[in-house]
């Protein structure tokens, strides 16, 4: 168990919808990372953030967007989905520089 | 950017049998981690192992970082460890941005 959780588990959404995916981080952890995993694949950094500003940005359009509040916990949006947005969507907290944990994960589909 | 190759792709053992996966990385790492993911998609931090060596049961992994690889074995294999095992690093002078390998599917048989 690494403390950090994720909500909802699964989300079943159509095609242009918007989705918001929420992480809370570890105690202690001021750093929150996304990812989006396919099916098959491993995970693909998708943005993180730290004290509250995004610090660094993967190979994602900017319909997918993200916010860290003051307790580290963070959402991620995503904006006029696609079918390909159908993944896993994983998020990690850490210490900036140290070893990154992971939540469970939510499940998203696009019909 | 940097790469990550994973070997072998799949894995198939009887039980109590020792395996060996590998990680080689094209450049230089601040960070290399070894996971296992479950069925149900979770991520189970095995290592943090930027260079050296650690064991932890019958696990243990290995990082030689001047030559850009980490091996992951495990010995006496169970049928719980079955499952997708990713290697993942962060290039130096990045924070945070963990790049995957494609992972190691390993079956382990009864």
């Amino acid at each position: 168990e690494t403390g950090v959780t994720q909500s909802p588990t699964h989300l079943i959404k159509t095609r242009g919808q918007q989705v918001t995916l929420r992480c809370s981080s570890q105690s202690g952890h001021n750093t929150v990372s996304w990812y989006q995993q396919a099916l098959g694949q491993g995970p693909q950094f998708i943005f993180q953030y730290y004290r509250e500003e995004e610090n660094g940005r993967g190979n994602f359009p900017p319909r997918f967007s993200g916010l860290q509040f003051p307790n580290y916990s963070s959402e991620l949006n995503v904006n006029a989905l696609e079918l390909d947005d159908s993944a896993l969507y994983l998020c990690a907290s850490s210490s900036i520089v140290d070893t990154q944990y992971f939540g469970p994960g939510t499940r998203l589909t696009v019909l | 950017g940097i790469q990550v190759e994973q070997s072998p792709p799949d894995l198939i053992l009887q039980e109590g049998a020792n395996s060996t996966l590998r990680c080689n990385f094209s450049d230089s790492v601040n960070n290399l981690q070894w996971f296992h993911q479950n069925p149900w998609g979770q991520l189970i931090n095995l290592f943090y192992i930027p260079s050296g060596t650690k064991q932890n049961g019958r696990l243990s992994a290995t990082t030689v970082a001047t030559e850009r690889y980490s091996l992951l074995y495990i010995s006496s294999s169970q049928t719980t460890d079955s499952g997708v095992y990713f290697c993942a690093v962060v290039g130096s002078g990045n924070t945070g941005k963990l790049i995957f390998g494609q992972g190691t599917t390993l079956q382990v048989k009864p």
